[in-house]
Formats: C-alpha cells, sequence, structure tokens
C-alpha cells in the first residue's frame, strides 16, 4: 500500500528556505500517470494548495506561490521535494504531500503532514 | 484563478440527520470536482472525485451531485464518525487546484 511520508524541520526562521522531502513507500514516484503535490494548512485554517510536480518533472504551482516555490522529483530516492524561498510567519502551517492523478485529479493518498514554523 | 466558496461554514445537526454540504465554482468547472473529509490532526481523505463517483472504501452514505458551478455533498444518515470539517476542490484548472474554505460539521 503506498504511504507518503514528510521529513524536515520544524522550525525555520523568517526570510530563510523551508525545504521539505516527502518519501514514498509502497510505490514509485517515476510510474503511471500520477502526480505528486503539497498542500498546506495554517493553524485553524483552510487547505492551501502550493503545487504539483509529474514523474517527467513537469510542474505547476499556485500562482499566489509560484515565485517562491520549487517542487522536484529525484526518482532515484523515491521522493519528491518542496522548497519556499523567504518565509514568513504567514508560511507557518502543517505541510502534506499526496498523490493525485489515480482517480481523476483528486487527491488520493496523503502523508501525515509535518508542521513547520516560521519564527526567529 | 477559480474561486471555491463553501456553504455554510458551519453545520449543526444529530446522528441519523441527512444533511447536505454547498460548494460553488466562480466559473464553470464541468464536474471536476472532488470532497474530502479533515478530522481533527489528522491529513484530508478523499470521498468523491468527477462530483459523484464514491472514493474505494466509501460508505454509500456518501454521495454528490451538481453541474456547472454548484455542487453539494450529501450525507444520508448521519453516523457518529462523519462529524468532521469537509471541503472542496476543483481540479478543472489545472493553473491552480484550489480548495473550498470548508465546512464544518459539529453535533448538535
Amino acid at each position: 500500500q503506498l504511504q507518503l511520508l514528510e521529513s524536515g524541520p520544524g522550525l525555520v526562521k523568517p526570510s530563510e528556505t523551508l525545504s521539505l522531502n516527502c518519501t514514498v513507500s509502497g510505490g514509485y514516484v517515476s510510474r503511471g500517470n500520477n502526480y505528486w503535490t503539497w498542500i498546506r494548512q495554517p493553524p485553524n485554517r483552510d487547505l492551501e494548495w502550493i503545487g504539483f510536480v509529474y514523474p517527467n518533472g513537469i510542474t505547476t504551482y499556485n500562482p499566489s506561490l509560484k515565485t517562491r516555490v520549487t517542487i522536484s522529483i529525484d526518482t532515484s530516492r523515491n521522493h519528491f521535494s518542496l522548497k519556499l524561498t523567504s518565509v514568513t510567519a504567514a508560511d507557518t502551517a502543517v505541510y502534506y504531500c499526496a498523490r493525485g492523478g489515480r482517480v481523476e485529479d483528486a487527491i488520493d493518498v496523503w502523508g501525515q503532514g509535518t508542521t513547520v514554523a516560521v519564527s526567529s | 484563478d477559480i474561486q471555491m466558496t463553501q456553504s455554510p461554514s458551519s453545520l449543526y445537526a444529530s446522528v441519523g440527520d441527512r444533511v447536505t454540504f454547498t460548494c460553488r465554482a466562480s466559473k464553470d468547472i464541468s464536474k471536476s470536482l472532488a470532497w474530502y473529509q479533515q478530522k481533527p490532526g489528522k491529513a484530508p481523505n478523499l470521498l468523491l472525485y468527477a462530483t459523484s463517483r464514491l472514493h474505494s472504501g466509501v460508505p454509500s452514505r456518501f454521495s454528490g451531485s451538481g453541474s456547472g458551478t454548484h455542487y453539494t455533498l450529501t450525507i444520508s444518515s448521519l453516523q457518529p464518525e462523519d462529524f468532521a470539517t469537509y471541503y472542496c476542490q476543483q481540479y478543472f484548472s489545472t493553473l491552480s487546484y484550489t480548495f473550498g474554505q470548508g465546512t464544518k460539521l459539529e453535533i448538535k
């Protein structure tokens, strides 16, 4: 069964870069018509779609974050990654990695989420 | 961007009730809509996709309908485990797969 696990620092200083990895087990990031995506949820707020990457490396980003976001995929390590530059307190959130594209473009498998706080 | 608006923001109901959530898109999304359930401290879970198709393992008391810009999620007979927050998401526009702001279902 496919499982996703987020990893990375839980605390990032303002103006620095947030970096997270999502390790995939029970499947391969390189196969199928899936896409691999990042979603975040600030405390007590709604879900915000950040962007996604296809196995061939093609990406699409939320226009509101586009200038600061990079999502990449590493098929040799079977993981994909998120980088968000110039963070502020507004980037404090639970960050989820997930898979989409198996049931139309809905997101059918989610990681458990990892909390990232932006603070000095 | 396509904006997704859910209503109501919160809903109070009792076990056994029939409840309906509404999601409106700012433009026609051609039934490219998914519904998710999220419980506190947990990741969301997919309930339905393509407006009305039940995801594997989801109980049949959940159903969805709609077209164009107006979509609904109905739970036919509430169970205790259904109290959660429900989100819609459009995946029509590949420029941005936007979520609604959620409807919190609470016990009356």
